[in-house]
């Protein structure tokens, strides 16, 4: 089985600043990796995935990842972000030999973005 | 957006109660989930389906039961509700076994 481990629960930055998002995962298998966004009250939205070829992803809203084997990392990172930016951040692995793509999820880490 | 839609949004019942929530999908696609969001624990799989008729447990499936009889529609169902399964249950569906698109969830409270 899966597991994901997100290593922030919380991260506060201030306005135009950098953020990385630590992801770490642990499997036997090969997996696909991806990052989510849920804005408050709402469901969640797919940011970026990785699935194969380069290990830097690029997302919506000016996120990437990084894919890091040896490390098994996948880390969120934006070099500059804004008060929208705001919500919560879910990393998730699959198991790339599965016909049933089970998403296996970390806790979760809440970005809060200040003026 | 994918045509997912959860109904009711909001629901409050009170325990031993039973209760059943609805996804639907207008997207056709094979597969459908259902998760449920607690602080701290981030989203876990309840049961999934793999078409119509078909599904399975997930990891947290005690207390749930489902049933597909359609491809667009994916039912959970409390069969007598406790206070522990207070949550945000959140449906998803997909085509590949890659990726899920989720639906807006439903805010569930049991007293």
């Amino acid at each position: 089985a899966q597991s994901v481990t997100q290593l922030d629960s919380q991260v506060p930055v201030f306005e135009e600043a950098p953020v990385e998002l630590r992801c770490n995962y642990s499997s036997s298998v090969s997996v696909y990796l991806f990052w989510y966004v849920q804005y408050p009250n709402q469901g969640l939205q797919l940011l970026l995935k990785y699935l194969s070829g380069s290990t830097l992803v690029k997302g919506i809203n000016g996120f990437e990842a990084e894919f890091n084997k040896s490390q098994t990392s996948f880390h969120l990172r934006k070099p500059s972000v804004h008060i929208s930016d705001t919500a919560e951040y879910f990393c998730a692995v699959s198991d790339r030999g599965s016909t049933l793509g089970r998403l296996y999820f970390g806790r979760g880490t809440q970005l809060t973005v200040w003026p | 957006d994918a045509g997912i839609t959860q109904s009711p949004r909001h629901k409050v019942t009170e325990t031993g109660t039973p209760v059943t929530l609805r996804c639907h999908q207008t997207e056709n696609h094979r597969y459908m989930y259902w998760y449920r969001q607690d602080p701290g624990h981030g989203l876990r799989l309840i049961h999934y389906s793999y078409g119509v008729k078909d599904t399975d447990k997930g990891e947290v499936s005690d207390g749930y039961s489902v049933s597909r009889s359609k491809t667009e529609d994916f039912l959970l169902t409390l069969e007598s509700a406790t206070s522990s399964q207070t949550s945000v249950y959140f449906c998803a569906i997909s085509e590949s076994p890659v990726e899920q698109y989720f639906g807006p969830g439903t805010r569930l409270t049991v007293t």
